[in-house]
């Protein structure tokens, strides 16, 4: 079936502009995850959803950070006001429910910003 | 701050040589996950270690979770250029559902 897909691949912004990124998770699994990588550099963890449990936000590094998950399917991470440090890929994975599971990622959406 | 070390951040070996990676937490692990990161991909789930002590073995792989649940190894037998990545550890805390704890990676090259 069908992995996790992100979009866009890429976006290039000017500082100051807001951007939102999309994650659509594999059909049925109800944990989702988005994390930051910056380049040569691990994965940060920003927030993940599990069901209809409140999302663990502890990871986002700003409150110009905040994420929406819709219908416990689709989920969005918007970015206000972003700065140049905010350049990096940011990747979304889910997985079949919380706990022991691994998690499938999507190809990630290369944000720059200028 | 991190609370997932991972050693050495780079390693460069001639195929066929070993490599082993390592990664340390700074509090007890449920559980540990290890993925791999090709250049220019995502990463990808390899294994999952739970019970302190364990040794899983793939192929050329072999992982290994401490007996206090704290540290975690890779190694990888004879390796070959399609090892050629970054390998990542990935811990999770009791208590903290799914959220995982990833280490900084440790990037493998292969000389053929």
């Amino acid at each position: 079936g069908a992995g996790v897909s992100q979009s866009p691949s890429n976006k290039v912004t000017e500082k100051g502009k807001d951007v939102e990124l999309r994650c659509d998770p594999i059909s049925g699994h109800t944990a989702l995850y988005w994390y930051r990588q910056s380049l040569g550099q691990g994965l940060e963890f920003l927030i993940y959803f599990q069901g209809n449990s409140a999302p663990d936000k502890s990871g986002l590094p700003s409150d110009r950070f905040s994420a929406e998950r819709t219908g416990g399917s689709v989920s969005t991470l918007t970015i206000q006001r972003t700065q140049q440090e905010d350049s990096a890929v940011y990747l979304c994975a889910s997985s079949p429910a919380d706990g022991v599971y691994e998690q499938y990622f999507g190809p990630g959406t290369r944000l720059t910003v200028t | 701050g991190q609370q997932v070390m991972q050693i050495p951040q780079y390693q460069h070996v001639q195929e066929g040589e070993d490599f082993t990676t390592y990664c340390n937490s700074s509090t007890t692990l449920s559980n540990i996950q290890w993925y791999k990161q090709r250049p220019g991909g995502h990463p990808v789930f390899l294994i999952q270690l739970v019970k302190s002590g364990e040794v899983k073995k793939q192929k050329r792989l072999t992982f290994q979770f401490g007996e206090a649940k704290k540290n975690s190894s890779l190694h990888i037998t004879a390796t070959q250029t399609t090892d050629v990545g970054t390998y990542f550890c990935a811990g999770r805390r009791y208590n903290q559902g799914g959220k995982l704890i990833f280490g900084q990676g440790t990037e493998l090259s292969v000389k053929p």
